[in-house]
């Protein structure tokens, strides 16, 4: 089976502080997508990541694949309240968008 | 932007019936679609792939006859569970691949609708 482990579980961090989510694959990835969910709620799609090395940003969050595609993480500038929820990584390793996903990392904003 | 509409977002329903769930594309087609189920404090497990006008594939463990998968549309996909018992209750969330979207042209083609929560009582 393909492994995604995910890290850390779970984060607390104060408000306007940085943070970052990490994503490994024990395989070479197709590509890699960042999604945000609220407990029991839908997925929010955040980026998606394909080429070795690539990197993109939107608004406060940079996500980044690492040149052999094993691994991506996930930042958060100056957090917000706004930025909490559960950040899941979802692994496609053969181009097909069937997705195996990292147990997800819960992330706290305090003030 | 896409967008994929699960319906119900909640079901409570008695154990030993049956439960259908329709996944949507509103503004898309979709060939195939993907069914997860997510049980508490849990990540997302893939439970089959839908294909419009052919059987679904279930991953390993997955029961076909239990998780009924019908794609007659290019827009719906079906999850039936079928004489649900209370382990059955959990988060069910589809996907949609948008048809129309190349990879890595900005966007995604994948789309999630917003889940249905099942109890089984």
């Amino acid at each position: 089976s393909q492994e995604l482990e995910q890290s850390p579980q779970s984060l607390i961090v104060q408000e306007g502080k940085n943070l970052t989510i990490n994503c490994t694959s024990s395989k070479t990835l197709y590509g890699l997508y960042w999604y945000k969910q609220k407990y029991g709620e839908g997925l929010i799609f955040l980026m998606m990541l394909q080429k070795g090395g690539e990197e993109k940003s939107h608004e406060k969050i940079t996500a980044k694949l690492d040149e052999k595609k094993q691994q991506s993480s996930l930042h958060i500038t100056a957090s917000q309240p706004s930025h909490a929820g559960i950040y899941l990584c979802g692994a496609d390793h053969f181009g097909n968008e069937k997705l195996t996903f990292g147990t997800g990392t819960r992330l706290t904003i305090i003030p | 932007g896409a967008v994929v509409s699960q319906h119900p977002s909640r079901v409570i329903c008695k154990s030993g019936t049956s439960v259908k769930i329709e996944c949507r594309s509103l503004d898309f087609q979709a060939t195939t679609m993907f069914w997860y189920r997510q049980f508490p404090k849990q990540s997302l497990m893939l439970m089959a792939t839908s294909n419009e006008g052919s059987k679904a594939t279930y991953e390993q463990g997955v029961e076909k006859d239990k998780f009924l998968i019908n794609h007659a549309s290019l827009t719906l996909s079906t999850l039936t569970v079928t004489s649900a018992h209370p382990e059955d209750s959990s988060f069910y969330i589809c996907s949609a691949r948008d048809d129309g979207t190349f990879d890595g042209a900005g966007g995604t083609p994948l789309h999630f609708g917003n889940g249905t929560r099942l109890t089984v009582t």
